[in-house]
């Protein structure tokens, strides 16, 4: 078993949806939760930085973690066509300067117009 | 620079050969990691540094993979003898200690 597992979907929603991707984690020492976007031959790219438990707000962007259930989530309100891309979930034990991240599958996500 | 930057962004090379791939990190960001993404997955661990300091290097998947930093800016991973596995993108990333800024990568063919 993977310590991060993550759907990959591929997930196809309508512009205007409600998306909500989430990943699931097995090692308890993961502290800080982030989403990152990537698009085709791009890099990620950091969309979401939360540690601990709790929501985050950004935008159209909710990142929610709940330690208890080690799940956590990120939901995207009226999604748009340039939301299209693979959606990874990373997790470390310390703070994103000093450790490794380890990641999820990815989620790929297309907005049709 | 803006952002992370890594040269070259392609990089076709035939079995055997060796390779050398660079990362340019953001200006003053003191930690650098490697990773390497396979096709359809996420991306994994080599190695990092701070400063030039070589922290962590357990993700390295064999001896023929070598990284340095020796002045703790850029960066270079270099692969010897290279072999069809490791067909890849390599990311680099640095980190302002709170979130590490990825680079577009460089994608590694080997024939």
């Amino acid at each position: 078993q993977k310590e991060v597992e993550q759907d990959p979907g591929p997930l196809s929603v309508p512009e205007g949806a409600i998306v909500s991707l989430n990943c699931t984690y097995s090692n308890s020492a993961f502290q800080y939760f982030m989403w990152y976007r990537q698009y085709s031959r791009k890099g990620p790219e950091l969309l979401m930085y939360t540690y601990s438990s709790g929501n985050k707000e950004d935008g159209r962007f909710t990142a929610q973690v709940d330690k208890s259930s080690k799940y956590i989530s990120l939901f995207i309100r009226d999604s748009q066509p340039s939301d299209s891309a693979t959606y990874l979930c990373a997790m470390s034990a310390a703070s994103g300067g000093s450790e490794k991240l380890v990641f999820g599958k990815g989620t790929k996500l297309t907005v049709n117009p | 620079g803006a952002g992370v930057s890594q040269s070259p962004r392609y990089k076709v090379a035939k079995r055997g050969q060796d390779v050398a791939l660079r990362c340019d990190p953001i200006s003053g960001h003191v930690s650098l990691f490697w990773y390497q993404q396979a096709l359809g997955q996420g991306p994994e661990f080599l190695t990092y540094f701070q400063n030039e300091a070589q922290l962590d290097k357990s993700g390295l998947p064999s001896d023929r993979f070598f990284a340095e930093r020796p002045e703790g800016s850029v960066s270079t991973l270099k692969i010897q003898r290279t072999q069809q596995e490791d067909s890849a993108v390599y990311l680099c990333a640095s980190s302002d200690d709170v979130g590490q800024f990825f680079g577009p990568g460089t994608r590694l063919t080997v024939l």
